[in-house]
């Protein structure tokens, strides 16, 4: 994406283990921050999102951070399960005032039974 | 309720045939968007229409042409097909631009020979 970092690319844990995501941005008038799933041979999928008005946001396994003055936010899963194995995207503005998203390059995850 | 239909699911082109990816949603949503995805570069966001009547060129626009045809139906031409149009395709749609949650397609796979 235009303005939107993702790291890392690539991430292996054991079933279990936690996993970290986390996209960096740089246009600070940005409001809405979705991280998005996709499994194989799919088309992506919203899973948790977080907007500026709250700095954390948990469902069950998944929860996201939000820190507006570093401009960045991160996917945390916890005990992960073989299924969590996707490829996960964060979304964020593109910048220069435009409201459309523009999405990270991605993170391939693989939970190793 | 369907959500996105994208046609076709895959489409072989011959370097200079032209061809058009039909998207349609039933969720009376405003935005709908254009992706293509490639290994290693995430989403690139190739066209979007904010709200019917409207289209707006994203981050790779050059090859492509867009029509909002009416609330429903937002489709993507290519008038000479070339090798490096070579992708996965998705079409999305969100109740408003950029500050909603995407519904995607389940892609288009097009080669280019």
């Amino acid at each position: 994406g235009e303005n939107v970092e993702q790291h890392p690319s690539t991430l292996s844990v054991q079933e279990g283990d936690s996993a970290v995501i986390k996209c960096t941005y740089s246009d600070s008038a940005s409001n809405y921050f979705p991280w998005y799933k996709q499994e194989l041979g799919k088309g992506p999928q919203l899973i948790i999102d977080i907007r500026s008005n709250v700095g954390e946001k948990k469902d069950q396994r998944i929860a996201v951070t939000l820190n507006k003055t570093a401009k960045h936010f991160s996917l945390h899963i916890t005990e992960t399960q073989p299924e969590d194995s996707a490829v996960y995207f964060c979304a964020g503005p593109a910048g220069g005032g435009s409201e459309k998203l523009v999405f990270g390059k991605g993170t391939k995850l693989t939970v190793n039974p | 309720n369907a959500g996105v239909t994208q046609t076709p699911k895959f489409q072989v082109l011959k370097t200079g045939q032209s061809m058009t990816l039909q998207c349609a949603q039933d969720m009376n949503h405003n935005s709908m968007y254009w992706y293509r995805q490639d290994p290693g570069m995430g989403l690139r966001l190739i066209y979007y229409s904010a709200s019917e009547g409207t289209t707006d060129k994203g981050e790779v626009p050059n090859g492509y042409n867009v029509s909002r045809l009416n609330k429903r139906e937002f489709s993507l031409r290519l008038e000479s097909a070339a090798p490096s149009q070579t992708s996965v395709y998705f079409c999305a749609s969100s109740e408003l631009l950029g500050n909603t949650e995407a519904f995607f397609g389940q892609g288009t796979r097009l080669t280019v020979v």
